[in-house]
C-alpha cells in the first residue's frame, strides 16, 4: 500500500494550462478505471473534482480534466484561475476493497 | 443536500481510545458504502477504512488493522470509528466520506481533529 507518486508542486500563470501526474502501479493504477482526484482548499474538506480516471461530477468546471496511460493518471487544469490554487490528490483503488492516495500536489497560481 | 457531520474527536493519551461518529442526511444512507480518511498535519491523504452498505463487509489499512474497528447503524444513518491503543502517528484530522460503488469519494464531512499524545 505505497502512497501514488504526485509532483510536489506545479504553477502556471493565469489563463493557462497544467497537468498533474500521479504514478503507480500496475496493481493499483493500472488495474482498474477507478483513478479519482480531489481539490483541497486550506483548512477545508477534500472535494472530488474527476471519477473513473475521467468523469467529472455534476458542477465541477469543464477546465479541469483526467486522463490516464498504463501506470500514470494526469489531471489538467485548463485556464488556470486563482481559485484553482490549492492541493491536489489522486487516489485509486487498489483491489480488496482498499484505496491508495497520492502523496498530493500543490498548485500555486502566479 | 447530502451532508455528513464527524463528531468524538479530541485528546487522547498514547494507548488510550477514542470513538468517532459521523452523521449522515440528505441521501439513503444503506445504499453506499462508507469510509474514513485521515490527514496528519500538513501531510496528505490516507484511506483508513471503509464498510459495506450493511455492515458485512469492512477493510482497513494494514497500519490499524487490529487496533480500529468501522461500524454503521443504518437506522440512525450513523458511521463510527472505534479507536484503541492510539499511537502518535494516529493523529489526524479523520474525515468520513461517501463512497459510490464503493469506488471514489463524494462528498466528505468536515472532519475531526484526533490528537494522540501525552
Amino acid at each position: 500500500q505505497s502512497a501514488l507518486t504526485q509532483p510536489a508542486s506545479v504553477s502556471g500563470s493565469p489563463g493557462q494550462s497544467i497537468t498533474i501526474s500521479c504514478t503507480g502501479t500496475s496493481s493499483d493504477v493500472g488495474s482498474y478505471n477507478l483513478v479519482s482526484w480531489y481539490q483541497q482548499h486550506p483548512g477545508k474538506a477534500p472535494k472530488l473534482m474527476i471519477y473513473e480516471d475521467t468523469k467529472r461530477p455534476s458542477g465541477v468546471s469543464n477546465r479541469f480534466s483526467g486522463s490516464k496511460s498504463a501506470n500514470t493518471a494526469s489531471l489538467t487544469i485548463s485556464g488556470l484561475q486563482a481559485e484553482d490554487e490549492a492541493d491536489y490528490y489522486c487516489c485509486s483503488y487498489a483491489g480488496s476493497s482498499t484505496y491508495v492516495f497520492g502523496t498530493g500536489t500543490k498548485v500555486t497560481v502566479l | 443536500e447530502v451532508q455528513l457531520v464527524e463528531s468524538g474527536g479530541g485528546l487522547v493519551q498514547p494507548g488510550g481510545s477514542l470513538r468517532l461518529s459521523c452523521a449522515a442526511s440528505g441521501f439513503t444512507f444503506d445504499n453506499y458504502w462508507m469510509s474514513w480518511v485521515r490527514q496528519a498535519p500538513g501531510k496528505g491523504l490516507e484511506w483508513v477504512a471503509n464498510i459495506q452498505q450493511d455492515g458485512s463487509e469492512k477493510y482497513y489499512v494494514n497500519s490499524v488493522k487490529g487496533r480500529f474497528t468501522v461500524s454503521r447503524d443504518n437506522a440512525k444513518n450513523s458511521l463510527y470509528l472505534q479507536m484503541n491503543s492510539l499511537r502518535v502517528e494516529d493523529t489526524a484530522v479523520y474525515y468520513c466520506a461517501r463512497c459510490p460503488r464503493g469506488s471514489w469519494f463524494d462528498p466528505w464531512g468536515q472532519g475531526t481533529l484526533v490528537t494522540v499524545s501525552s
